[in-house]
């Protein structure tokens, strides 16, 4: 199957930093790229679906401020959490459909587990 | 508005005994349907997919589901676990774009 990469794969930061996680399709081109969020124990929560050269699209509740999502090329999304608190630790899972497919799955990247202290 | 849900939380089984987990789905249309695994601290790995056709599909490692559209169900079978397959099993729905997860499975296979 298609490579989604994630990176980093784990990240510690200051509270009041920012954090910025990257999701890359390796071999395929993604025009839609979605951001989940899941706590310990906990399904995914859709956060954000991210649209190559527009704005991404925020689910309810989702503060669109301090969860920025830039989607330049069609094989790169970048999800920035700005001024970090620890209520925003949490794992971060990409995912990206290949556009050049009908009726295909979107694949995942491996996550990223981020911790604010 | 689409909504899965798995109603066991936590399912123990025996190495080598049956599996299924099950999934039951609300969705508008003609649903598209998932089964993914999460091992602890890891991403998702697609175990198999519904999209038409054939209502019983086959997945990887041993794994198949069957879609009954009467029951809006699509539940997981495995017929003899092994304990590699300890894990997090989430079932998802969802059209060509986003992804409505179920709260998941968690699986543990005792010896």
């Amino acid at each position: 199957g298609a490579v989604v990469s994630q990176h980093p794969s784990w990240v510690i930061c200051k509270s009041g930093t920012s954090v910025k996680i990257e999701c890359r399709s390796l071999d395929f081109q993604a025009t839609t790229m979605f951001w989940y969020r899941q706590f310990p124990k906990q399904s995914l929560m859709l956060m954000a679906t991210s649209n190559e050269g527009s704005k991404a699209t925020y689910e309810q509740g989702v503060e669109k401020d301090k969860f920025l999502i830039n989607h330049a090329s069609l094989t790169l999304s970048t999800l920035t959490v700005t001024s970090a608190h620890p209520e925003d630790s949490s794992f971060y899972i990409c995912s990206a459909r290949d556009v050049g497919l009908m009726n295909t799955e979107a694949f995942f990247g491996q996550g990223t587990r981020l911790t604010v202290v | 508005a689409q909504s899965v849900t798995q109603p066991d939380i936590h399912i123990t089984v025996s190495e080598g005994a049956s599996l299924e987990l099950r999934c039951n789905y609300s969705y508008g249309a003609t649903p598209y349907l998932f089964w993914y695994v999460q091992s602890p601290g890891q991403g998702l790995q697609l175990l198999l997919k519904y999209f038409s056709g054939d209502t019983l599909v086959q997945g990887i490692k041993g794994f198949e589901a069957e879609f009954k559209r009467s029951q809006s169900s699509f539940n997981l079978r495995k017929p003899s676990v092994h304990w590699s397959d300890a894990a997090e099993y989430f079932c998802a729905v969802g059209g060509n774009e986003k992804l409505t997860f179920g709260t998941g499975t968690r699986l543990t296979i005792i010896p």
